[in-house]
Order: C-alpha cells, then structure tokens, then sequence
C-alpha cells in the first residue's frame, strides 16, 4: 500500500471557524509533511514532522496548528483563517525525512476561505 | 539554501514530438534530484530520482533525465510524447547531507500535447 490518504478532499470556511485536515499513511514511514499549493505553483513546505516530533515549521502563521497523534497520522487544525490561505493544502510522507527517500503526496484538500 | 530553476514555463508538443524539460539547481554540496509530474486532477507522482551513480536515470512511462555536475543540471527528456503527458512536471532538489535535507521544488513546467 503505497497510499496517502487525507479526508476531506474540500472544505469550505468561514475566517471565524475551526476545522481540521487529516491525512493517514500505512507506510511505515516515520517523516510526515504538510506543504501548500496554490494554483500553478510549486508546493511550499510548511511543516515537517520527524518520528511524531514537529522538527520545521517553515514560519507559518499561528492560525494552522500541525498535530502528529501517532506514526500513521498527521492533522492541520485551523482557525481565523484568511481568503489568501485558499489553496491547495498537500499531505506527504517519506521513510526518512528530508531528501533521502521519496516523498509519496496526498490527493489534497481543497481549501476555500470564504 | 538550495534553489531550483525551471526556465519552461509553459511547453506545448505535438504527440510524437521529442521532450526536453530544462531544470537547473544552485548548491554548494552534493545533491538528490528528483523529477515529479502532477496530472490533471491529480496527486504528485514521482517519476525518476537521482541519489548517486550512473547520471542518466531512467523512471517509469519512459521518461529519463541526465544529471550533468558541471552544469547543475538535470533536464527531463522522453523521445516521443503521447497525449497522456499533458501535465505539470517539478524538478525539486535536496541537499545529501546537513540538516536542511528538505525537498525545494522548482517553479513547474506545464506541458501541453496536442493530439
């Protein structure tokens, strides 16, 4: 199963709400990252998560809150959110973090702030 | 910090032609590479990746690409494209060693196959 899997594949909010993206692997892989893509863009390294412990935050606002419950799963909690935070928000994950190994991406959510 | 280049911004073929897809890096150290394709609708797929070796790798739907050191480079070649190719293809380059070892993607190249 080389499959990474994130729920939901939209989601629209208001700048006042509270929402949450998940996104699971069955891997084994032990290094997780939350990228953002806006459209014809590459995607843009947000956060990095390294055996379950947060290891780079690629200074992103405080309204995204990254959470790694265990090994398999990696949450994007969000809050007060702004209408240039509407993008493309990817779920990767790798054996190894960094550039070792091959990263195998998420179909995404789609994130409209309204 | 590392930096990739992607001068194509938008390359449009006619099925059958030859593709070449441009892709330059600026680091002082050695390098992974990495070409990734995003079809339409879909996720981000890897198609070849480059560590150590023979610097002319081979990935799947026969694509290859050829590192070249002395250029920092590490074009993206197919020799006859089919409709199925239209999509958006990264390079992305990471550092071997250090702390940093993160993915940098280049900017994309969009590339269109005209039946």
């Amino acid at each position: 199963d080389t499959e990474v899997t994130q729920t939901p594949k939209h989601l629209v909010m208001g700048m006042t709400n509270k929402k949450s993206l998940k996104c699971e692997q069955h891997m084994g892989h032990r290094a997780m990252y939350w990228y953002k893509q806006k459209a014809k863009k590459p995607p843009e390294l947000m956060f990095v998560y390294s055996y379950e412990k947060l290891s780079i935050n690629e200074s992103v606002p405080s309204r995204f809150s990254p959470e790694c419950p265990n090994s398999s799963l990696l949450n994007l909690h969000l809050h007060a959110l702004q209408p240039e935070d509407s993008a493309l928000y990817l779920c990767a994950s790798s054996q190894r973090t960094g550039g070792l190994d091959e990263q195998y991406f998420g179909p995404g959510t789609r994130l409209t702030v309204t | 910090a590392q930096s990739v280049s992607q001068h194509n911004h938008h390359v449009i073929l006619s099925e059958a032609a030859s593709l070449e897809l441009g892709c330059n890096y600026s680091y002082g150290g050695t390098v992974n590479l990495f070409w990734y394709v995003q079809y339409p609708g879909q996720h981000l797929q890897l198609l070849l990746k480059y560590f150590s070796g023979d610097p002319l790798v081979k990935g799947i739907k026969g694509f290859e690409a050829e590192f070249i050191k002395s250029k920092f480079s590490f074009n993206l070649r197919k020799p006859s494209v089919q409709w199925s190719d239209t999509a958006e293809y990264f390079c992305a380059v990471s550092p071997s060693s250090g702390s940093a070892r993160q993915l940098t993607f280049g900017s994309g190249t969009q590339l269109t196959v005209l039946p």
